[in-house]
């Protein structure tokens, strides 16, 4: 069974560029969440999506924004970005609302280093 | 105030010995415990989920949590140096909209 899988593993940007992080999840799981981690501030919440809707949301700028697709593919995308957005975001999966008790698993990660 | 606390160590414990994980939550409607391992590099990994007051044992880890105190402990016994990595705490409850709230971390050595 395959894993969450996230694209790109590595990505460098310049500040005011914008940028698209790509996650498949777990085949069958239908929920999609999004974090980012930063050495100072760990790991913080940025949204979730189950069947195309987003159903929680973090305190994050409106920079941040994301979607999630019939097959239950997840993008996130940053606009205008400045140097505090580099961090490793990490992409989650779960099978979705119903099961809140379960733990998410997680991706490898895409790593955005923005100069 | 951060809702989940972990002391950020690192955590020092000889090969052999039980390493003991500490974490406390403010939200005292939250229903759901996570233990979560991550090596360096590498991203967040599952390793104990617990719900109900008590002890869950798997293998050589013991998840532990008092809800009336606020607090899970996670237990490894006969720490291997393979067992050194960060240890994150996450809790989810209905004021969280069930997103999962992660602690900063323990880091933990295991020396030989």
């Amino acid at each position: 069974k395959a894993g969450v899988t996230q694209t790109p593993r590595y990505l460098i940007k310049t500040r005011g560029q914008q940028v698209t992080l790509s996650c498949s999840p777990i085949s069958g799981h239908r929920s999609v969440s999004w974090y980012q981690q930063t050495p100072g501030q760990g790991l913080q919440f940025l949204f979730e999506y189950f069947s195309e809707t987003q159903r929680n949301k973090g305190n994050f700028p409106g920079r941040f924004s994301g979607r999630q697709f019939s097959n239950s593919r997840s993008e996130m995308n940053v606009s205008t970005l400045e140097l505090g957005d580099s961090a490793l975001y990490l992409c989650a999966s779960s099978p979705g609302p119903g099961t809140d008790s379960y733990g998410y698993t997680f991706g490898s990660g895409t790593r955005l280093t923005v100069v | 105030q951060k809702e989940v606390e972990q002391n950020s160590g690192p955590l020092s414990v000889p090969e052999g010995a039980i390493a003991s994980l500490n974490c406390t939550y403010s939200d005292r409607v939250s229903q759901s415990f996570f233990w979560y391992r991550q090596y360096s590099g590498k991203s967040p990994e599952l390793i104990m989920s617990i719900y109900s007051n008590g002890d869950k044992e798997d293998g050589r880890f013991t998840a532990q949590l008092n809800k009336a105190s606020q607090y899970v402990s996670l237990l490894i016994r006969d720490s291997q140096p393979s067992d050194s990595a960060t240890y994150l705490c996450a809790v989810k409850g209905p004021n969280s909209g069930y997103a999962l709230n992660f602690g900063k971390g323990t880091s933990l050595l295991v020396t030989p």
